[in-house]
């Protein structure tokens, strides 16, 4: 069965700080898709990024930034000189559609909550 | 382009009673699933719809079924309403078959009194 484990339930910070989320996953899927997803209090879940298992190259993305390791099974974003706007749940969320006769059916982590005080 | 449209947004309705939920998807999308929302059990899958199909189902009772049509537009229904089923309801759409993922809507707030 496939999991997602988002270990920090809350973090707050200062704007301007770096912020670090953190998420571990577990599959037996050899291809798999890994995504972030922002919630701001409107409810819509935001895409942010998708990342595929044959690709551990870390992304940059203005002051959004992720690191993929396989090896430890983790995909962790990082916010660097946070803003109070970046305030929202994040989730981490996993799919494997060659396993799922094609179905895109996403796995959700518990999501963490971000709060950014000014 | 066009994101994805749920209606309504905010529901109240009453134990015992049914509701019917409606998602457009983003125009050439032909996967539409559903999600469910609550504090306790977070985001949870409901079902998927790929060109009319229901293609996978999640752990939900018989009460939660859903629909698609041939123009990708998808109903969910809740019959019999429990106030456990007060929830975020999401809807998300996709392509369906290139692992890109999904783009959500706003959701529909569902409150059982």
């Amino acid at each position: 069965a496939q999991k997602v484990t988002q270990a920090q339930t809350e973090i707050s910070v200062v704007e301007k700080e770096d912020v670090t989320l953190d998420c571990v996953y577990e599959t037996r899927d050899t291809t798999y898709y890994l995504f972030w997803y922002k919630q701001p209090p409107s409810g819509e879940l935001v895409f942010l990024i998708r990342r595929n298992s044959f690709d551990e190259q870390n992304e940059i993305s203005g002051r959004y930034s992720w690191n993929f390791q396989k090896s430890t099974s983790s995909f962790n974003f990082t916010i660097t000189a946070s803003q109070v706007v970046d305030s929202a749940v994040y989730f981490c969320a996993l799919t494997s559609p060659l396993t799922q006769g094609g179905s895109e059916k996403l796995v959700f982590g518990k999501g963490t909550k971000l709060t950014v005080n000014p | 382009k066009a994101g994805v449209t749920q209606t309504p947004r905010y529901l109240i309705k009453t134990r015992g009673q049914q509701v019917t939920l409606s998602c457009s998807p983003i125009s050439g999308h032909r996967s539409v699933s559903w999600y469910q929302q609550t504090p306790g059990q977070g985001l949870q899958f409901l079902f998927e719809y790929f060109s009319e199909t229901q293609r996978n189902k999640g752990n939900f009772p018989g009460r939660f079924s859903g629909r698609q049509f041939s123009n990708s537009r998808s109903e969910m229904n809740v019959s019999t309403l429990e106030l456990g089923d007060s929830a975020l309801y999401l809807c998300a759409s996709s392509w369906g078959d290139r692992g890109y993922g999904y783009t959500f809507g706003s959701g529909t707030r569902l409150t059982v009194v």
